[in-house]
């Protein structure tokens, strides 16, 4: 079974902190994935990654960075966190760039900017 | 207007009933079309996933698209209780080699005993 672990399962940060929010893979999967996930908006893509040291914005990118040194790690970067950034974050990953290739999410990781 | 739209209920329902979960989008070029499941707490997990207009079934569960109406449904037969989840549909397309895949709000399913 593939399993993604997202390192925290909930965070408490304050306005303007620098968060990191790591992801780890352990199936060898090419691909990674970022999403928020709000009430009424759905899952939503923030960044992704198809390759090591590769990055691509998604549809939301504003406010956010990110890291992937390793295969296996994919890391979100909120900059300077701000309150509208309070979202569960998912990370997943999936074997091919194909759209049918299906993704494997985390459990998520619950964030609170206050 | 949303590239998918999906009702976001809750919908609640008793134990045994058929359920229908329903998508709509405006986007004709997506060419995949994928159900997945998140339980509470849980990050979402596929559930199936189809490509041509018509039905898949898989179990209790059956997935129908039909591509002219831009439109997919998501049955469930003879629910349980375990089925309560929130249920997001996926659409994909491949652009220039890279995978798009946009997502439904989700619709909150609770099955009643």
């Amino acid at each position: 079974d593939v399993k993604v672990t997202q390192s925290s399962r909930y965070l408490v940060k304050r306005t303007g902190e620098k968060v990191f929010l790591e992801c780890v893979q352990d199936m060898d999967h090419e691909n990674m994935f970022w999403y928020r996930q709000d009430p009424g908006l759905g899952l939503r893509l923030i960044y992704f990654s198809y390759d090591v040291k590769m990055k691509e914005k998604g549809d939301i990118p504003e406010g956010y960075s990110v890291s992937r040194e390793k295969k296996e790690r994919f890391s979100l970067i909120l900059e300077s966190a701000s309150t509208n950034q309070t979202s569960m974050y998912l990370c997943a990953s999936s074997p091919r760039r194909a759209a049918n290739s299906p993704l494997h999410f985390g459990n998520g990781t619950r964030l609170t900017v206050t | 207007q949303k590239e998918v739209e999906q009702d976001p209920g809750p919908l609640s329902v008793p134990e045994g009933a058929i359920v229908s979960l329903n998508c709509t989008y405006s986007n004709s070029a997506f060419q995949y079309f994928m159900w997945y499941r998140q339980y509470s707490r849980k990050g979402p997990e596929l559930l199936m996933y189809t490509y041509s207009s018509g039905n898949k079934e898989d179990g209790r569960f059956t997935a129908q698209v039909d591509k002219s109406s831009k439109y997919i449904s998501l049955f469930i037969r003879d629910s349980q209780p375990s089925d309560s989840a929130t249920y997001l549909c996926a659409m994909g397309v491949e652009i220039q080699g890279a995978q798009k895949l946009v997502f439904g709000q989700g619709t909150r399913l609770t099955i009643n005993p």
